[in-house]
């Protein structure tokens, strides 16, 4: 079985400019997360989706961020305009509806903004 | 809402030495507790994981037990070895709101 994927695995833009980061969770999974993970940290969680309902973006920073799951699958999650504090790693993980002590992560989007 | 406090890194020992790392929890309720692992390149992996109190989560030799009154899931190896060098991640779930809460992560250098 095919795990978390994420591409791309490294993004290096310069700051101001747009950019996408996509996720396909395991097949089966309703349940879908994007974390951010800041160099040194441990990661934290932007949103959550239950099948194509964000159903917690509490720290998603809306006025840069977005994020959609039009399907109930494949995700994508979007910065514009990127600023230079935004360099991190952006992971991805699921897990089946109601079991969220079983999370798979993906490997993770390194962004640089230059 | 749920906080997790580990030991800062590097851990540095030889091969074959015992292992701890120390976390530490604060939450209202009663938290699931996990040790995920990050080795270099990938993912975060679950490594072992514990529901309640007194449960004792173990997995590769690993072993970490739940213990309300220290509030506290320390992870243990009696044997390290080279391979297991990679960064360590305690983290709690509180169920009232299904969120993952992760410590800032303890990096594991194991030596021949």
């Amino acid at each position: 079985e095919a795990g978390v994927v994420q591409s791309p695995r490294y993004k290096i833009i310069e700051k101001k400019q747009p950019v996408a980061f996509w996720c396909n969770p395991i097949s089966g999974h309703n349940t879908l997360y994007w974390y951010l993970q800041n160099l040194g940290q441990g990661p934290e969680l932007l949103i959550r989706y239950e099948n194509e309902e964000a159903v917690d973006d509490s720290q998603l920073p809306k006025d840069r961020f977005s994020a959609e799951r039009l399907k109930g699958v494949d995700s994508t999650l979007k910065i514009q305009p990127a600023e230079l504090g935004d360099s991190a790693v952006y992971l991805c993980a699921s897990s089946r509806e109601g079991s969220y002590n079983e999370q798979f992560f993906g490997p993770g989007t390194r962004l640089t903004v230059l | 809402g749920n906080s997790v406090t580990q030991m800062e890194g590097p851990v540095t020992l030889s091969e074959e030495a015992f292992l701890t790392i120390n976390c530490t929890y604060t939450a209202t309720g009663y938290p699931s507790l996990f040790w995920y692992v990050q080795y270099p390149g990938e993912g975060l992996q679950l490594l072992l994981k514990a529901t309640k109190a007194d449960d004792k989560g173990s997995n590769k030799g690993f072993e970490a037990t739940y213990r309300k009154e220290t509030t506290s899931f320390h992870l243990e190896k009696g044997s390290v070895q080279v391979s297991d060098s990679a960064v360590y991640f305690c983290a709690a779930l509180n169920t009232g709101f299904q969120k993952l809460v992760f410590g800032t992560g303890t990096r594991l250098l194991v030596s021949p």
